[in-house]
């Protein structure tokens, strides 16, 4: 039974670039939700998706989008890079309508240099 | 805007201890709490989740939560070396929908 999986696993990227970043749920999940965490921070809030369709977002510029395929695969873009996006970028999935344990990819490190 | 706090530590405790690793919340309507324990370099695992008053135990590891205090605990008895990482508390509003964490707090179990 594969877990999330998540990639690349690691990239760097100069300022003002875009970078996509990509997700696949828990099998028989469908529910993908995208966290930011800092370096000594806990991850904080991007957005979610299901259904194909963005359901919630957190307090983050529209720089950040994101996209969820038919079979509940999800990508993350973020464009106009700022060296304050440098972080560990960590998706998660969970069941839509049925309890709401997330679980958590092995994330994707990105460094804007 | 909703807030998790715990302190971020380090907290250090012998091989063989009780830890015990705190957590407050602000927001009175939340529903759901979940302990996640995070390695240097790896992505948070889930430790457990609890929903209602209480203590719920599963192995070495006991969560608390006191909706009134507004307070949720997680305790790790018998410490051991691979217990050392840092904690995250989550809390969940909404069935589903964003989980808000903590800061963390890191765990150092000396042997």
């Amino acid at each position: 039974d594969a877990g999330v999986t998540q990639s690349p696993t690691h990239l760097i990227k100069t300022r003002g670039q875009q970078v996509t970043l990509r997700c696949s749920p828990k099998s028989g999940h469908d529910t993908v939700s995208w966290y930011q965490q800092a370096l000594g921070q806990g991850p904080q809030f991007i957005f979610q998706y299901y259904e194909e369709e963005e359901r919630q977002r957190g307090n983050f510029p529209d720089r950040f989008s994101g996209h969820q395929f038919p079979n509940y695969s999800s990508e993350l873009n973020v464009n106009a890079l700022l060296l304050g996006d440098s972080a560990l970028y960590l998706c998660a999935s969970s069941t839509g309508n049925s309890g709401n344990t997330i679980y958590f990819g092995e994330g994707s490190w990105l460094t804007v240099v | 805007q909703k807030e998790v706090e715990q302190n971020s530590g380090p907290l250090s405790v012998p091989e063989g201890a009780i830890a015990s690793l705190n957590c407050t919340y602000s927001d009175r309507v939340s529903q759901s709490f979940f302990w996640y324990r995070q390695y240097s370099g790896k992505s948070p695992e889930l430790i457990m989740s609890i929903y209602s008053n209480g203590d719920k135990e599963d192995g070495r590891f006991t969560a608390q939560l006191n909706k009134a205090s507004q307070y949720v605990s997680l305790l790790i008895r018998d410490s051991q070396p691979s217990d050392s990482a840092t904690y995250l508390c989550a809390v969940n509003e909404d069935y589903g929908q964003n989980f808000v964490f903590g800061p963390g707090t890191r765990l150092s179990v000396l042997p």
